[in-house]
C-alpha cells in the first residue's frame, strides 16, 4: 500500500526566504505525483504535476522535483511572500491503479510566511 | 466555467439520517473522484468514476454509494450516517489519468 509522507508538518519563515517541502512515499511504480495548496476552509489547488517519465516542473516562483527511484519529491519555493501561506499537499497516482484519478495523500505542510 | 461544485456547504445530521452530497462538473472531465479529509490523517480516496456508468470503490468506501448517470454529476450517497462519518467531504474531477485535477470547495459534514 502506498504511503506519503511529509516534512516537515508545520513551516514558519520570514518573507523572502526560499525554501524547500519535502514528500517521500514508498511505492516508486508511481503515474504522476502533484502538489496541491490548500487556503483555510477552501478546497485544493493544483500547483504542479509531474508524470513519471519527467524530473522537474516549473511555474513561475514554483518548482518541483522528482525522483522516482528514491521515493522523493520537493516543492522549492522562490522568494516566499505572505500570499504563500497555506497546507501544501503531495499526492500520488499509482501506475497501475488507475492513474490519476486515484490519489494517495501525504498529510501536508501548514506553511506561514510572516512580514 | 464554474468548475466542481458541491452542495450542500455544511450539513448537520443525527446518526441513522441517510443524505446525498450533490457534486458537479461542467468541464467535461471524465474522471471524477470522492475524498473525506479528516485531521492528521490527510485526504482519503472514497469512491471514484471513470466514465458515465462506471464506479469503483476507493480506500474507504463501507458506508457510501455513488452512481454515475451523467458525465457531469458524481452524487455521495451516504445511507445511514454514523459519528464517525463526520468529516470534509471533496469532490474532484480531471480530463484525463494524468491530467491535474479540479477540485470542489468541500462539504463539511457533522454527524451527532
Amino acid at each position: 500500500k502506498q504511503e506519503v509522507t511529509q516534512i516537515p508538518a508545520a513551516l514558519s519563515v520570514p518573507e523572502g526566504e526560499n525554501l524547500v517541502l519535502n514528500c517521500s512515499f514508498t511505492d516508486s511504480a508511481i503515474y504522476n505525483l502533484q502538489w496541491f495548496r490548500q487556503d483555510p476552509g477552501k478546497g485544493l489547488t493544483s500547483l504542479l504535476l509531474i508524470q513519471s517519465s519527467q524530473r522537474e516542473q516549473t511555474s513561475g516562483r514554483l518548482n518541483a522535483s522528482l525522483d522516482k527511484s528514491s521515493g522523493r519529491s520537493t516543492l522549492y519555493i522562490a522568494a516566499s511572500q505572505p500570499g504563500d501561506s497555506a497546507t501544501y499537499l503531495c499526492a500520488v497516482a499509482g501506475a497501475f491503479t488507475g492513474g490519476g484519478n486515484k490519489l494517495t495523500f501525504g498529510t501536508g505542510t501548514q506553511l506561514k510566511v510572516e512580514l | 466555467n464554474a468548475g466542481v461544485t458541491q452542495t450542500p456547504k455544511f450539513q448537520v445530521l443525527k446518526t441513522g439520517q441517510s443524505m446525498t452530497l450533490q457534486c458537479a462538473q461542467d468541464m467535461n472531465h471524465e474522471y471524477m473522484s470522492w475524498y473525506r479529509q479528516d485531521p492528521g490523517m490527510g485526504l482519503r480516496l472514497i469512491h471514484y468514476s471513470v466514465g458515465a456508468g462506471i464506479t469503483d470503490q476507493g480506500e474507504v468506501p463501507n458506508g457510501y454509494n455513488v452512481s454515475r448517470s451523467t458525465t457531469e454529476d458524481f452524487p455521495l450517497r451516504l445511507l445511514s450516517a454514523a459519528p464517525s462519518q463526520t468529516s470534509v467531504y471533496f469532490c474532484a474531477s480531471s480530463q484525463t489519468s494524468g491530467s491535474p485535477g479540479f477540485f470542489g470547495p468541500g462539504t463539511r459534514l457533522t454527524v451527532l
